[in-house]
């Protein structure tokens, strides 16, 4: 069965600094992978998403996503995080029959200035 | 463009009480349509999908129904609300199979 692993519960960076989010997932085909953010108390806001092609993917919000297949992993970047970035922050696999999404525990990013 | 509606925004409910949450989409037509459920501090549970009107598939046994009674509407359900039903519930839609789902802004339901 398809899995995500969101190894860090939580992460602090500080203002300006640069981020890594960690995904690893399981899947014995070509996976789709998508990124979500969740500010407290909202709804998710789809980041970016891999299907095919590029293997390092652009978002919103000066988001970047790079696929690895060799090490099953989709994990999240950001140049320069800003305070605003504060939030929790999911990975998601689409299963093999397409018609769910699997979501990893989450990550929750605190900004300190 | 397409929007989400999932209402109310918050919720509080005696225990034994029953429950009826509702999600509509606007712009689009024969979405698939989701419930998720979010436990404080932890990730997304799926509870029901639809691909169609009329159709319900159920991930988790558990005192909670779903319904669809139009193409673009979504509603869950509870005849007798338990402690356990507390948390952050949300609504997702999809155009079709393997796209990205686009979430409402969730309802707190809290049971008391």
């Amino acid at each position: 069965a398809q899995s995500v692993t969101q190894p860090d519960i939580h992460i602090t960076v500080s203002e300006g600094a640069s981020l890594e989010l960690r995904c690893n997932y399981s899947y014995g085909a070509t996976p789709y992978l998508f990124w979500y953010v969740q500010s407290p108390g909202q709804g998710l806001q789809l980041l970016l998403k891999y299907f095919s092609g590029d293997t390092l993917v652009q978002g919103i919000k000066g988001f970047e996503a790079e696929f690895k297949r060799s090490q099953s992993s989709f994990n999240l970047r950001k140049p320069s995080v800003h305070w605003s970035d504060a939030a929790e922050y999911f990975c998601a696999v689409g299963d093999t029959g397409g018609f769910k999404t699997i979501f990893g525990a989450g990550t929750r990013l605190f900004v300190k200035a | 463009s397409q929007t989400i509606h999932q209402w109310p925004a918050t919720l509080v409910q005696p225990v034994g009480s029953p429950l009826s949450l509702e999600c509509t989409v606007e712009g689009t037509s024969n979405p698939n349509l989701y419930w998720y459920r979010q436990a404080a501090g932890r990730g997304l549970q799926l509870l029901f999908y639809s691909v169609g009107i009329g159709q319900i598939s159920s991930e988790v046994p558990q005192n909670l129904s779903a319904s669809r009674p139009q193409d673009r509407q979504f509603i869950l359900s509870s005849k007798k609300l338990l402690l356990s039903d507390s948390g952050f519930y949300l609504c997702a839609w999809r155009y079709r199979e393997n796209t990205e789902a686009f979430f409402g802004q969730g309802t707190r339901l809290t049971v008391v």
